[in-house]
């Protein structure tokens, strides 16, 4: 049963440590999603990659956020430093599309990192 | 892109046809309709998605209006699993680029 995994499932940090946070997507899938999720925000796409290259980054405040694609089997997220309005949920979603063409965007998206920054 | 606009909650009896709606006024010609749902603690689960015609999978039916301004979200049998917060949400298609742009939701509970 192909999942997305994400590590750790629970982080607890204070304000101004480096957090870092992992994705595995589902094998053969060449795009990857990090999204934040909080009760006022909702769902936020902080960026998205394809092939490993990021197309998409516009939702992620550049100046202690990064995401990179080390290779196609691992995503990361890290925040340095982090803040407490930092703390949400951190969705990793992986998909597969074949083309340009292709409006087939279903996402698979993983367990989620609750992150909480004191 | 556009916005969609949803119900906050919706309430539904177990074993009855649950009817969601979604306002979507400002699509545009490219834009597909796609549906997710998450259930608490959980990340979120793809459903079904459409452009212009109704479409039907295992999961659930997807109505759109002909001007497709609206569409509506049917689980033809709801059951208490299907309690969850159901996304309508446009797709954006730009070729490389493509954003699903997530609302708040409607938060449907499925009652005994």
């Amino acid at each position: 049963d192909a999942r997305v995994t994400q590590t750790p499932r629970h982080k607890v940090t204070e304000m101004g440590q480096e957090v870092t946070m992992r994705c595995q997507p589902i094998l053969g899938h060449n795009t990857v999603f990090w999204y934040r999720q909080t009760m006022m925000q909702g769902l936020e796409l902080l960026a998205y990659f394809r092939n490993r290259a990021p197309l998409d980054d516009s939702g992620m405040p550049k100046d202690r956020f990064s995401a990179e694609m080390p290779d196609a089997t691992l995503a990361t997220l890290k925040i340095q430093p982090s803040e407490p309005r930092d703390s949400a949920v951190y969705f990793c979603a992986s998909g597969l599309v074949l083309s340009n063409q292709d409006n087939y965007n279903e996402q698979f998206f993983g367990p989620g990192t609750r992150l909480t920054v004191l | 892109d556009a916005k969609t606009t949803q119900p906050p909650s919706m309430d539904c009896a177990e074993g009855r046809a649950a009817n969601l709606p979604c306002n979507h006024s400002t699509i545009s010609g490219n834009e597909y309709v796609y549906w997710y749902r998450q259930i608490h603690s959980q990340g979120p689960q793809y459903i079904i998605h459409g452009l212009k015609n109704n479409e039907t999978n295992e999961m659930a039916s997807l109505i759109i209006t002909e001007d497709r301004k609206s569409s509506t979200l049917i689980l033809p049998h709801a059951t208490l699993r299907d309690t969850a917060v159901y996304y309508c949400i446009a797709l954006r298609y730009a070729g490389n680029n493509r954003k699903l742009i997530w609302g708040l939701g409607t938060s449907l509970a499925v009652n005994p």
